[in-house]
């Protein structure tokens, strides 16, 4: 069946470095790719996202790039920060089709 | 404010004993999905709908109903809870279809004894 793959499961970066993590899908037929953060007790809320039509997107310091020949898709993060601290989820989406499948979410820690 | 509005937020409670938790928002919005959250295991989907009367299967479906009723409703059923279904359960919705921005509820914490 359809699956996402997230990697790695954490991620420990100091502050102001940069931090990645990467996806990859498995039916070539996805078009959405979002990206949620998750903060402690908290609700997991869009942070970017992407479509098939394109091949990177940015807002600030987050970057998503996705590449449809190899099905995966990354979340870049530069100049990290405390606040960045969360667990990051990757998704993958067929517009019409609504199934929504979830990659199994990767924990980020800024260390000071 | 926009928002989804999940209840409870917290419920213990025993096995086989039937359990509703409600989901509403008011954004308008055609699609809804019900998820549930396991250390690991990320975001799972249970049940979406797509507007109202239309329901269908996500990926862990089991042990689960729902209806919809009206747009902005979208209650998840547990019939005879068992232990397994212990977890952090999340209501979303969004515009059109899945392949928008999903609106989260805060979250509703169940523990089946």
């Amino acid at each position: 069946g359809e699956n996402v793959e997230q990697h790695p499961s954490t991620l420990s970066v100091q502050e102001g470095d940069s931090a990645v993590i990467k996806c990859t899908y498995s039916d070539s037929a996805s078009n959405y790719f979002p990206w949620y953060k998750q903060e402690l007790g908290k609700r997991p809320q869009l942070i970017i996202d992407i479509r098939s039509n394109v091949g990177e997107k940015k807002d600030q310091r987050i970057a998503v790039t996705l590449n449809k020949t190899a099905k995966h898709f990354s979340l870049h993060i530069t100049e990290t920060q405390p606040e960045d601290s969360a667990v990051y989820f990757c998704a993958a989406s067929k517009g019409s089709a609504s199934k929504i499948i979830f990659g199994s979410g990767t924990r980020l820690s800024i260390r000071p | 404010e926009a928002q989804v509005t999940q209840n409870p937020r917290y419920l213990i409670t025993v096995t086989g004993k039937k359990l509703t938790v409600t989901c509403s928002q008011n954004m308008n919005h055609e699609y809804m999905s019900w998820y549930r959250q396991d250390p690991g295991l990320g975001l799972r989907q249970i049940y979406y709908s797509m507007n109202v009367e239309v329901t269908d299967k996500g990926d862990v479906p089991e042990g689960y109903k729902v209806s919809r009723k009206e747009k902005r409703n979208f209650p998840l059923i547990l019939e005879s809870p068992s232990p397994n279904q212990t977890s952090l359960y999340f209501c979303a919705s969004s515009f059109l279809t899945g392949a928008n921005v999903l609106t989260f509820g805060a979250g509703s914490r169940l523990t089946v004894l």
